[in-house]
């Protein structure tokens, strides 16, 4: 239990669907991020908020769109994926946006698009 | 951003100590080295991190020399449980940028 919480754990989704990714963290920390690590591939950085702000964008497709209501939710919503887009989903947070200050991941969410 | 060298895999076997040798020839000064452990299917997990010297809480020891130019990622006595990708990243004190990972070193350990 890393204090990081994301669900669903596994979704499978259309490619004209709609869906959403949730992240909860409970440990009072200000940053939040979304990674995706495909199959055999690094962690990915896709988007980081600082304090509900959007200080990141690492040049992710339109179809993803990130959503920070409050310090302690971060949403992925997701619209007429590919099936390229099949990966494991993380969120992370930490006490600061940078790097040195140690980040908690959550658990991931298995994305699958058929 | 300082690009880190590490082996792509490493096996042992169950009791034994596993070092990890991380390359990073163009560390700054501001820079510090920081090691991540990955379960599959899982989010990674901090493990240590330090400046210089040499680190040790309850999982691992971290070793860097004076040239700060490579470290060590020291795991004693492993188990089965060990089994996982460990990551080393050279990460800047002053900066506001997230966490960047490699390929890191599939280490399997085999009963």
């Amino acid at each position: 239990e890393t204090g990081v919480t994301q669900t669903p754990r596994h979704l499978v989704m259309g490619m004209t669907n709609k869906k959403s990714l949730k992240c909860e963290q409970h440990l009072g920390h200000n940053a939040m991020y979304w990674y995706k690590q495909s199959a055999k591939k690094p962690l990915e950085l896709m988007f980081v908020y600082s304090l509900e702000e959007r200080v990141e964008n690492n040049s992710v497709p339109s179809r993803f769109s990130p959503e920070c209501p409050n310090s302690s939710h971060l949403f992925l919503h997701l619209h007429t994926l590919q099936p390229e887009d099949s990966a494991l989903y993380l969120c992370a947070s930490s006490q600061f946006p940078n790097e040195v200050t140690e980040a908690f991941f959550g658990q991931g969410t298995r994305l699958t698009v058929v | 951003l300082a690009k880190t060298t590490q082996p792509i895999s490493m096996d042992s076997y169950e009791g034994q100590e596993v070092n990890i040798t991380c390359s990073h020839n163009n560390i700054a000064t501001n820079d510090y080295i920081t090691w991540y452990q990955q379960f599959p299917s899982q989010g990674p997990r901090f493990i240590i991190q330090g400046y210089k010297t040499k680190v040790t809480n309850e999982v691992a020891s971290l070793f860097i020399p004076a040239d700060r130019k490579s470290s060590t990622l020291s795991l004693p006595r492993v188990s089965l449980s060990d089994t996982a990708v460990y990551y080393c990243l050279v990460v800047e004190d002053t900066g506001r940028r997230a966490l960047t990972f490699g390929s890191g070193t599939r280490l399997q350990v085999q009963p």
